[in-house]
């Protein structure tokens, strides 16, 4: 059962615009969230979080945005570079679970000169 | 800081055969690890969560007996891949986790195991 979902699999961007990703989970028991990177080959790398009694976090040029009564939440990266592309993983993790996380199944970003 | 170490990066092997794959921290104390699988262009899948000293708890659907998970210190988790067979082939990838409320896991790089 997937509860964590990334309905996009890939999303070519041009450089400088702007890269949003988006996430929909179905558990209203996630209490975080969180964004990871991943090159092939190569561990995920931690991007940005959100608690779920916020709305909206920001970490340079990249914004997390959550819609708890959509149940969907979204990365904007701004502006796009090169070194953007990679697979994005959208992360939910469930009150008291230990850290637990579910994955969506991730976004190929592709960022055009 | 924050970096998780996994050897070896990858490894093949004969159908049968057991390996071993490591999971360090190398510059904090890990008091949880996490195991995933990833096949390809596909999502990680958690596997089991460890806590130094306890046994590991397994997700669903994941065989205790195959996959054999130690955590025998704060900086190393080990996973055993036993009697592998082609379909174990996958990218294995450990992250560690530190305080109570673990609020981030550091991934290690992963380890691209091919069974032939």
């Amino acid at each position: 059962d997937q509860q964590v979902k990334q309905n996009s699999p890939s999303l070519s961007v041009q450089e400088g615009r702007i890269s949003i990703l988006n996430c929909d989970y179905t558990n209203s028991m996630f209490d975080y969230f969180l964004w990871y990177k991943k090159y092939p080959a190569e561990g995920p790398t931690f991007l940005i979080s959100i608690s779920s009694i916020k709305d909206k976090n920001e970490d340079g040029r990249f914004t997390v945005f959550l819609n708890k009564s959509a149940k969907h939440l979204s990365l904007h990266i701004v502006p796009s570079q090169p070194g953007d592309s990679a697979v994005y993983f959208c992360a939910a993790r469930l009150t008291d679970s230990w850290g637990k996380l579910q994955f969506g199944a991730g976004t190929q970003v592709v960022v055009t000169p | 800081g924050a970096v998780v170490s996994q050897h070896p990066s990858r490894v093949i092997c004969k159908s049968g055969t057991s390996v071993k794959i490591e999971c360090r921290s190398l510059d904090f104390q890990a008091t949880t690890m996490f195991w995933y699988r990833q096949f390809p262009k596909q999502s990680l899948m958690l596997m089991a969560t460890s806590n130094e000293g306890s046994k590991a708890t397994y997700e669903q659907g994941v065989e205790k007996d195959k996959f054999l998970i130690n955590h025998a210190s704060l900086t190393l988790s080990t996973l055993t891949v036993t009697s592998a067979h082609p379909e174990d082939s996958s990218f294995y990838i450990c992250s560690g986790g530190r305080g109570g409320a673990i609020r981030e896991q550091f991934f290690g790089p992963g380890t691209r195991l091919t069974v032939l």
